[in-house]
């Protein structure tokens, strides 16, 4: 069966960085597109970023761009979110889902990034 | 960027009341359009994809409409599970957006 675990967060300073990953397994990572989807405490969902299949292909919300970058490493079934110059409107849980077209979709359990001093 | 606008924001209902959610686009996004489910401290949860298909295992009960720029998610008979926030996500065209949620709770 299809899982998604994420892993990575914790707490960072403002202006720190973090490093989430998300090890995928059970469908064909190499040929699918991935997503990070974000949901800061008591609010709504964000989506993040995406990438495509072969990692060439990126995109990102606006919020994030430029301090966040999304890769894949197809040869170990990973999904990655480097997090740079953090803000604390950038704490959430921070999920990775698989793509939205087809009758296919799933996500992780989520990983819980704070930013605090 | 395509901005989604949800309604209501929330709503209270009764078991066996007949629910209905709209998201509205700003720009048509023909019918890249999926609704999720979400419980409070559960994952989300997608119950339509391209804007009418049922997920598999999603009640019947569930269902969506529209294409282009007006979506509904229609509940026809409510159970004491459906209480949970619903969203609607357009992926017509990045960035993806998210509506802004609608909050479903016992009348």
């Amino acid at each position: 069966q299809v899982q998604l675990v994420e892993s990575g967060g914790g707490v960072v300073q403002p202006g720190g960085s973090l490093r989430l990953s998300c090890a995928a397994s059970g469908f064909s990572f190499s040929n699918n597109g991935m997503h990070w989807v974000r949901q800061a405490p008591g609010k709504g969902l964000e989506w993040v970023a995406c990438v495509w299949s072969d990692g060439n292909n990126k995109y990102y919300a606006d919020s994030v761009k430029g301090r966040f970058t999304i890769s894949k490493d197809n040869s170990k079934n990973m999904l990655y979110l480097q997090m740079n110059s953090l803000r604390g409107e950038d704490t959430a849980v921070y999920y990775c889902a698989t793509p939205l077209s087809g009758n296919e979709h799933y996500w992780g359990q989520g990983t819980l990034v704070t930013v605090s001093s | 960027d395509i901005q989604m606008t949800q309604s209501p924001s929330a709503m209270s209902a009764s078991v066996g009341d007949r629910v209905t959610i709209t998201c509205r686009a700003s720009q048509g996004i023909s019918n890249y359009l999926a609704w999720f489910q979400q419980k409070p401290g559960k994952v989300p949860k997608r119950l339509i994809y391209a804007s009418s298909s049922l997920q598999s295992g999603v009640p019947s009960r569930f269902s969506g409409s529209g294409s282009g720029t007006e979506f509904t998610l229609t509940i026809s008979s409510l159970q004491p599970e459906d209480f949970a926030t619903y969203y609607c996500l357009q992926h017509n065209s990045f960035p993806l957006t998210f509506g802004g949620g609608t909050k479903v709770e016992i009348k």
